[in-house]
């Protein structure tokens, strides 16, 4: 059974950078084929896919975020981190990881609260 | 920049048959898109429905069905019941690791 937890900042002021940690079980990302998503979504606005990390660390980011976007992994750890530079209020959203199986993500972490103000 | 379009909001009288849209502001969905529809309830994360155009996720009921409509992905609900009250969204793939998610489709079943 695969699961996957976020974790990181609930606030966090404009212009700073967001950290946030995916930890996940139920696979490793080191097999051939594996990866992590990052999804967000800002309070009842639709899902926006972010970034992924491939297991031969390969990654991949939305065009229009790509500059303030990282990801990258801890393999030793389960876990993936995204971190997002330049915080904007604009960014407030609820911040899901997910397991990506080939085309699709067939199974998502319940999502962390980010709320970017002063 | 992809834009993929829902229709906002639909409605369906229960018991009833209901197809929701997914589509490329320029161009049409294809196969080689492989989307996928996901569910979710307000307040809670996103569950996968359907994948690979029209594969059901395990549990997924089979009165939900997805398809290739024309120049559009479709996910049809049929006996519409109250609990898919709720919010739809489809992704299709771009490739090299990419997506793009639709605006959302939020349904109401009355």
């Amino acid at each position: 059974q695969i699961t996957l937890k976020e974790s990181g900042p609930t606030l966090v002021k404009p212009t700073q950078t967001l950290t946030l940690t995916c930890t996940f079980s139920g696979f490793s990302l080191s097999t051939t084929g594996a990866g992590v998503a990052w999804i967000r979504q800002p309070p009842g606005k639709a899902l926006e896919w972010l970034a992924l990390l491939f297991w031969n660390d390969d990654r991949r980011y939305t065009p229009s975020l790509k500059s303030r976007l990282t990801i990258t992994k801890d393999t030793s750890k389960d876990q993936v981190v995204l971190t997002m530079s330049n915080m904007d209020p604009a960014d407030t959203a609820t911040y899901y990881c997910a397991h990506r199986t080939l085309s699709y993500f067939d199974s998502w972490g319940q999502g962390t609260l980010v709320t970017v103000s002063s | 920049q992809t834009v993929v379009t829902q229709e906002p909001s639909f409605s369906v009288s229960p018991g009833g048959t209901v197809t929701l849209t997914c589509g490329l502001s320029s161009g049409s969905v294809s196969t080689s898109l492989y989307p996928s529809w996901y569910q979710q309830t307000p307040g809670r994360a996103p569950r996968t429905l359907i994948y690979n155009i029209n594969t059901r996720s395990s549990g997924v009921p089979d009165r939900f069905s997805a398809s290739i409509l024309g120049n559009k992905a479709a996910l049809t609900i049929t006996g519409a019941q109250a609990d898919d009250e709720c919010d739809y969204y489809c992704a299709l793939y771009m490739g090299s690791g990419t997506w793009v998610f639709g605006g959302g489709t939020k349904l109401t079943v009355l």
